[in-house]
């Protein structure tokens, strides 16, 4: 199965603040990697799927990068309504596999 | 306005069985995989099944093979999840997530198991 591992765990940060969140996979997985969102209480939401692209109702403030095993999610200036627990997810393997998440939080 | 909305989920003794369903709104549901992922109570996500578009293609998790099957109908928009011989373990949240990479999903059902 393809590990999949996230840093930091968790980050305290303010509004306006640069936030990245790193996701590394255990061997390559090509594009086939994605971001979501997760609130207490409520069901994840697609960010980001194939790397870099942006689901349609995701603010350009948010943005992914990366290749190979090594991948980014970027929050250029975080916001309120920013602050959630996010996780990555590879799909290129089955399983697949979801990182263990990044909690970000004042 | 996309929705997905789970039901089925309840509380069940070990070694039980529950059906899972998902109703599908607002894409062209023939499109697009479809993936059962939960989460157990402050636990991450775990990814559990998916079904290709039509039906011909099923994939899942070791800890699941066996026990439980994914179908769908698309003449109703519809995905399940057939749950057998539960353990305490499968306690979770199950949420069907539309796409291969998760574009869309539900707000979830709770299954509980324990006696």
């Amino acid at each position: 199965d393809i590990q999949m591992t996230q840093s930091p765990s968790s980050l305290s940060a303010s509004v306006g603040d640069r936030v990245t969140i790193t996701c590394r996979a255990s061997q390559g997985i090509g594009k086939y990697l994605a971001w979501f969102q997760q609130k207490p209480g409520k069901a994840p939401r697609s960010l980001i799927s194939t790397v870099s692209s942006l689901q349609g109702w995701v603010p350009s403030r948010f943005s992914g990068s990366g290749s190979g095993t090594d991948f980014t999610l970027t929050i250029s200036s975080l916001q309120s309504e920013d602050f959630a627990t996010y996780y990555c997810q590879q799909y290129y393997n089955y399983p697949f596999t979801f990182g263990p998440g990044t909690k970000v939080d004042i | 306005e996309v929705q997905l909305v789970e039901s089925g989920g309840g509380l069940v003794q070990p070694g039980g069985s529950l059906r899972l369903s998902c109703e599908v709104s607002g894409i062209s549901f023939t499109n697009y995989w479809m993936n059962w992922v939960r989460q157990a109570p402050g636990k991450g996500l775990e990814w559990v099944a998916n079904i290709k578009e039509d039906g011909s293609e099923k994939s899942y998790l070791d800890s699941v093979k066996g026990r439980f099957t994914i179908s769908r109908d698309n003449a109703k928009n519809s995905l399940y999840l057939q749950m057998n011989s539960l353990r305490a373990e499968d306690t979770a949240v199950y949420y069907c997530a539309g796409g291969l990479g998760g574009d869309y999903w539900g707000p979830g059902t709770l299954v509980t198991v324990s006696p």
